[in-house]
Order: structure tokens, then C-alpha cells, then sequence
């Protein structure tokens, strides 16, 4: 089915330790996003892709890195993962630049211990 | 900045009631709005959305009306069903974001035999 998939949808890591959170949609849209959802917070914008070749900062950007990799991926790294980073992770795409919504993949649980 | 201010939850429901969550927003000029859903263990998907004042958007028996004299955007439906039991999120974005979607924080629905 056409949409977005992300990998791994559950992930334990220890403190200190780094991973590559990967996205990948088939929709041909330009626009892709990285969001965190945490109880109570809603979803807040880590980093985002306007098109294929640019990356900007979100709301919460601190301790992650981005890269869109072509059109259709766009990888979320946490380099030294901590306690605070344990949340669930989306990641969305948008044609349009988000005037017609976002589809969102199904998320990664994320835990740091 | 945008913001999005919707009620706080969870609101419990016998099924057959009338639903209704409220949703304000904050936002120059002219953003356009949108309610998702996020089912147990899923991702958001997008329930409705309008993209100018007075609009209604509909879906799945769903309403919301841009009202941008309130600056409000809330959800209702004449019958809530089991299925529609869980978390909804009013969203906006606007071109001077560059399009980003602005989160309110979610309101957990259950609906009740």
C-alpha cells in the first residue's frame, strides 16, 4: 500500500548509544517531516524537509541529525541517545507544502535507558 | 508564533451522544486548519480540514466550520460510534511557516457501549 514506512517501529537503547531512525514514502511528495509525540506535549516538529536537498530545524531539534537522502527518504540519527529522548517518533510527508495535510507513518517507540 | 489551543481530555461518551471538542488557534493571516485522528498503536491520519473562513470541512460523519471571527475550528459529530474512540488533534499551517503543521496537544475520546 502506498504511504510512508518507517523502520524500526520498537527500538531499546542504552544511554549513549546512536541509531538511524529511517523513513521512506512512495507518494512522490516533496515535503517530509520528523515529529516526537510525549504524553501530555502533543506532536512537536524536530526537523523538517521542504524539498529534496534541504533540511531545517524544527521546535526541538537538540540532539538529532537529518538527512534526505532523495525524494523518497529522509533519516532521523540520534548520535548520543539520553533518557530525555525516549518518546514516540513520525514521520510525515506533505505535497503542496502541507496545504492538503500530511500522511503520517506508523511510528517508532523509542525507549533509552 | 502559530499555537493551538484545544480542549483538555478525555471526554467520555455513551454511544449515540453528541460530540463535540473545542479547537482555538493562533495565527496571522489566513492558516489553513485540520483535525487528525490517531487510533491505539497507530499513526495520525487525517480526518478533515479547511482551507479558508467559513469553510466546513466533513468526513466520517465529522464536522468542523472555520470560523475565523472566534479564531475557532471545533469538532462535531450527531452520533459517536465504539470505532471512534481515540485521540484527536486539531492542527493548523499557514505559508509564513513555510507550511509546518502547529499541533494542539490532543484530546483522548472514549466512547462507551
Amino acid at each position: 500500500n502506498a504511504g510512508v514506512t518507517q523502520t524500526p517501529k520498537f527500538q531499546v537503547l542504552k544511554t549513549g548509544q546512536s541509531m538511524t531512525l529511517q523513513c521512506a514514502q512512495d507518494m512522490n511528495h516533496n515535503s517530509m517531516y520528523w515529529y516526537r509525540q510525549d504524553p501530555g506535549m502533543g506532536l512537536r516538529l524536530i526537523y523538517y524537509s521542504a524539498s529534496e536537498g534541504t533540511t531545517d530545524k524544527g521546535e526541538v531539534p537538540n540532539g538529532y541529525n537529518v538527512s534526505r537522502l532523495n525524494k523518497r527518504e529522509f533519516s532521523l540519527r540520534l548520535e548520543s541517545a539520553a533518557p530525555s529522548q525516549t518518546s514516540v517518533y513520525f514521520c510525515a510527508s506533505s505535497e503542496n507544502r502541507g496545504q492538503g495535510g500530511y500522511t503520517f507513518g506508523s511510528g517508532t517507540r523509542l525507549t533509552v535507558v | 508564533g502559530n499555537s493551538v489551543t484545544q480542549m483538555e481530555g478525555p471526554v467520555t461518551l455513551s454511544e449515540e451522544a453528541f460530540l463535540t471538542i473545542n479547537c482555538t488557534y493562533t495565527a496571522t493571516g489566513y492558516p489553513s486548519l485540520f483535525w487528525y485522528v490517531q487510533y491505539p498503536g497507530e499513526g495520525l491520519q487525517l480526518l478533515l480540514k479547511a482551507t479558508k473562513a467559513d469553510d466546513k470541512g466533513s468526513n466520517k460523519g465529522f464536522e468542523a466550520t472555520y470560523r475565523k471571527e472566534t479564531t475557532s475550528f471545533h469538532l462535531e459529530k450527531g452520533s459517536v460510534q465504539v470505532s471512534d474512540s481515540a485521540v484527536y488533534f486539531c492542527a493548523l499551517s499557514r505559508s509564513g511557516s513555510n507550511y509546518k503543521l502547529t499541533f494542539g496537544k490532543g484530546t483522548l475520546l472514549t466512547v462507551n457501549p
